[in-house]
């Protein structure tokens, strides 16, 4: 079965750190550009990263960039985000993705359950 | 950043309607929409690609038009189970950015 199981949500103070993991099955991990997305509490969705399959391509949604780092361990078939400096705007559940298909016949189809990160002292 | 006007933000519709729901891009995106559904709780999951393309496994009421700045989702006939809130998503170019959201309720 094809599958993402994110873990490593919580709480943390204002300034604090967290480590978001995604653990990829079913596929094969080193195959696609992976994502990950957020949605604050009863709001909509948002784009926060994506890291192609090599690692060398990581472009970032403003906010988040320089405070958050998206990496994957190929060998693990794991996705992370590294969460540096957070702030109560970044409170969200934290989903990863897999995008598939070509330019422009691209999509994102397997999502994982998501985790809640908040951010509060 | 590309902005999704998304519309309407909410309608009420009964088993049997059809619905239409819009995006609009700020500039020209060709194709590169794609609609999804989430319902309360759980993870989008992905309609249709590349603005009219349906996703394996999905019905085949749901159905997607449009390209360059203005898109459509069509439920032919809404069913019990299409209440839920569905969001365009661009990724014509970064930030990749979605549509504010359209929550489907129950007359």
């Amino acid at each position: 079965e094809v599958q993402l199981v994110e873990s490593g949500g919580g709480l943390v103070q204002p300034g604090g750190s967290l480590r978001l993991s995604c653990a990829a099955s079913g596929f094969t991990f080193s195959n696609n550009w992976m994502s990950w997305f957020r949605q604050a509490p009863g709001k909509g969705l948002e784009w926060v990263a994506n890291i192609k399959q090599d690692g060398s391509d990581k472009p970032y949604l403003d906010s988040v960039k320089g405070r958050f780092t998206i990496s994957r361990d190929n060998t693990k078939n794991s996705l992370y985000l590294q969460m540096n400096s957070l702030r109560g705007e970044d409170t969200a559940v934290y989903y990863c993705a897999r995008l598939v298909g070509t330019r422009s016949r691209d999509a994102f189809d397997i999502w994982g359950q998501g985790t809640m990160v908040t951010v509060s002292s | 950043a590309i902005q999704m006007t998304q519309s309407p933000s909410s309608l009420s519709a009964s088993v049997g309607d059809r619905v239409t729901i819009t995006c609009r891009a700020s500039q020209d995106i060709r194709n590169d929409l794609g609609w999804y559904q989430q319902k309360p709780g759980t993870a989008p999951k992905l309609l249709i690609f590349a603005a009219s393309s349906l996703q394996s496994g999905v019905p085949s009421r749901f159905s997607g038009s449009g390209s360059g700045t203005d898109f459509t989702l069509t439920i032919s006939s809404l069913q019990p189970e299409d209440f839920a809130t569905y969001y365009c998503l661009q990724d014509y170019n970064y930030p990749f950015t979605f549509g504010g959201g359209t929550k489907v309720e129950i007359k």
